[in-house]
């Protein structure tokens, strides 16, 4: 089975830095993903991770450290529209297992 | 390049009725995976399919089932609906395991 914990919700202002973070507990792994979703509309892709370590793209960068059990999302110079919830996701044998989702409110 | 499509976009049963949904995976896409979401339990797991064979499943009863057809569309089958299933329903297809690309959606509900 798995395990996956994420904040409820976060605020942050426009222009600001905030990190998201995910633990989880996991028999199986094959990677881990960030996925934003805007309300009302469907999940998009924004990262994978399956080794240690940073991936950048844009203002939008994941860590993981498979040890620890444990990823972050880091958003940079935040924008209004970057108000969503964002989830975190393990994919194992062709499964992709969601947490709860962090609702990220961006503030002017 | 067409996204992922899903039809129809929104369903108003009653229960004990049967839905089917039916999904396009982008072209090229020979897997199609099926999700739940609802705001009580999240995203959840349904099926995933890859060339028309079933590789995994969720914990959902046997109400719900899938397939997939030779040119990679899917559809997914809810039979005696129940109140509980009124949920959005996500399909997602991708080339490998590293990236799935969500369609919009179909919005259930039943009365």
């Amino acid at each position: 089975g798995q395990n996956i914990d994420q904040p409820t919700e976060m605020t942050a202002t426009e222009g600001a830095i905030v990190q998201i973070n995910c633990t989880y507990q996991t028999s199986g792994f094959n990677g881990l993903f960030w996925y934003q979703q805007h309300a009302g509309e469907a999940p998009t892709f924004l990262s994978y991770n399956v080794l240690d370590g940073l991936e950048e793209k844009g203002r939008f960068s994941s860590f993981l450290s498979r040890s620890k059990g444990y990823s972050y999302l880091l958003l940079k110079e935040l924008q209004m529209k970057d108000s969503a919830s964002y989830l975190c996701a393990l994919v194992d044998d062709y499964k992709l297992s969601f947490g709860a989702g962090t609702t990220v409110t961006v503030r002017a | 390049k067409a996204g992922v499509t899903q039809t129809p976009r929104y369903l108003i049963k009653t229960r004990g009725q049967q839905v089917t949904l039916s999904c396009s995976p982008i072209s090229g896409h020979r897997s199609v995976s099926w999700y739940q979401q609802t705001p009580g339990q999240g995203l959840q797991f349904l099926f995933e399919y890859f060339s028309e064979t079933q590789r995994n499943k969720g914990n959902f009863p046997g109400r719900f089932s899938g397939r997939q057809f030779s040119n990679s569309r899917s559809e997914m089958n809810v039979s005696t609906l129940e109140l509980g299933d009124s949920a959005l329903y996500l399909c997602a297809s991708s080339f490998t395991h590293n990236e799935q690309f969500f369609g919009p959606g179909t919005r259930l509900t039943v009365l």
